[in-house]
């Protein structure tokens, strides 16, 4: 079963933020929070993760709160090709497999 | 460029045949992952390698058989034994660095249809 909790879609206008929450709130001390997304009828791309302090990379920042029990992920400026479903995962680092939820499908409006 | 690719990306088979679905990576990655993923849902586990010549079942490997003879293929057969192959198949591989699994790379996918 997931460990996280996400809403079921989301919509953002272009060119603005897109904030996408993610409740962990059982998450062990040894486990990361890992987000991908899978736009429609494609294989799941990595986006980032993180362990306690917010990351950021070219495509998203991620800001874990302080008791790690829950997480955004953050696309700066959304476009249209960021329309896709969003996973938010909690797992040990090189864990076997990544148990996938439901995630958020998050619709970009022009 | 370097990736994993899935062939064919849209399979039709008769109810009752076996047939195999293909997984190439040219990534150098030892550990190779295979999802099944239905309308509307997220993905599960079917079955996964660390190493060639080895292979562990994972959340629904009933009706389904793998193979990795070499590091860069992982072969899918599912077999007429699956109650409901009907779905999206995906591959997936990771590499390692220091000593951990880095995150999962995911072919683009193959969508067997069984009638």
């Amino acid at each position: 079963d997931a460990k996280t909790t996400q809403p079921p879609s989301m919509d953002c206008a272009e060119g603005r933020a897109a904030n996408l929450p993610c409740n962990h709130s059982t998450i062990s001390g040894n486990e990361y929070v890992y987000w991908y997304r899978q736009i429609h009828s494609q294989g799941p791309q990595y986006i980032i993760h993180g362990l306690k302090n917010n990351e950021t990379n070219e495509m998203a920042s991620l800001i874990i709160t302080e008791d790690r029990k829950s997480s955004t992920l953050i696309l700066p400026h959304a476009t249209l090709r960021d329309t896709a479903v969003y996973y938010c995962i909690v797992e040990i680092q090189g864990a076997q497999k990544l148990v996938f939820g439901q995630g958020t499908r998050l619709t970009i409006n022009p | 460029d370097g990736g994993i690719t899935q062939s064919p990306k849209y399979l039709f088979r008769k109810e009752g045949q076996n047939v195999t679905l293909s997984c190439e990576q040219n990534l150098n990655h030892d550990a190779m992952y295979w999802y099944r993923q239905d309308p509307g849902q997220g993905l599960r586990l079917i079955y996964y390698s660390q190493i060639v010549n080895d292979f562990q079942k994972g959340d629904i490997a009933e009706g389904y058989s793998v193979s990795r003879e070499k590091k860069e293929s992982f072969p899918l057969t599912v077999t007429s034994a699956q109650k409901n192959p009907t779905a999206f198949y995906l591959c997936a591989s990771r590499g390692t660095s220091g000593g951990y699994y880095n995150e999962q790379f995911f072919g683009p996918g193959t969508r067997l249809t069984v009638l």
